[in-house]
């Protein structure tokens, strides 16, 4: 069974700062992709940055960014120049690709960002 | 920008009641599922629905939860006799084919009381 671990319930940055929130996973597949996902307060999740396991080079996506340690299973996010509208909950997310395409997440962190 | 929408938004129901859920994925998307949050608790997978069939359900999907495509459109997750342990999120996604992310709608909270 696949599972996703976030250690960290609540983190706060101020703006324009620099914060890490931290994933680990456990599975036995060798072929999998990993996600962060963001859910505004009332609002849907939404897809931040994809990791395709078989890549070694880290994913970004303009101020986002991962470290994935692959052997680690770590798959931190790091958010660079932390904006207001960053305050949200953030979840971890590993697929491994089938019909079905389950996504399996973690308990989430909640990020505020502090003016 | 392409939604999935969820209704209703909050849906309070009594014990033993039936209840339906509905979702509209985004218009070419082929795989949907239910995913629901207990209060405090991880997401958790329910079901996946492909080609107008379950393709894949957790221990969590029982005989009292069922899953529909009643038209072209719209993806109903029903509950059948509701217990107090059912009140969640519940949150509907789909997925196209050949992309790897779901597409999540906003989440219809579930209250058994």
């Amino acid at each position: 069974a696949q599972t996703v671990t976030q250690s960290q319930p609540e983190m706060s940055v101020q703006e324009a700062e620099t914060v890490t929130l931290s994933c680990t996973y456990d599975t036995s597949e060798n072929n999998y992709y990993l996600f962060w996902y963001k859910q505004p307060p009332s609002r849907q999740m939404i897809l931040v940055i994809r990791q395709e396991a078989y890549k070694q080079q880290n994913a970004t996506e303009n101020r986002f960014s991962v470290n994935f340690q692959k052997a680690a299973k770590s798959f931190s996010l790091k958010i660079s120049d932390s904006q207001l509208g960053d305050t949200a909950m953030y979840f971890c997310a590993f697929m491994k690709p089938k019909t079905g395409n389950q996504f399996y997440f973690g308990t989430g962190t909640s990020l505020t960002v502090i003016p | 920008e392409p939604e999935v929408t969820q209704t209703p938004s909050h849906q309070v129901t009594q014990m033993g009641q039936e209840v339906i859920l509905r979702c509209v994925p985004i218009s070419n998307h082929l795989y949907f599922y239910w995913y629901r949050q207990i209060l405090g608790q991880k997401v958790e997978f329910l079901v996946s629905f492909y080609n107008n069939e379950i393709s894949e359900k957790s221990e969590i999907f029982d005989d009292q939860f069922s899953v529909e495509r009643p038209d072209g459109s719209n993806f109903t997750l029903k509950i059948r006799s509701t217990k107090l342990e059912d009140s969640a999120m519940y949150f509907c996604a789909s997925s196209p084919v050949g992309r790897t992310e779901a597409f999540f709608g906003q989440g219809t909270r579930l209250t058994v009381v």
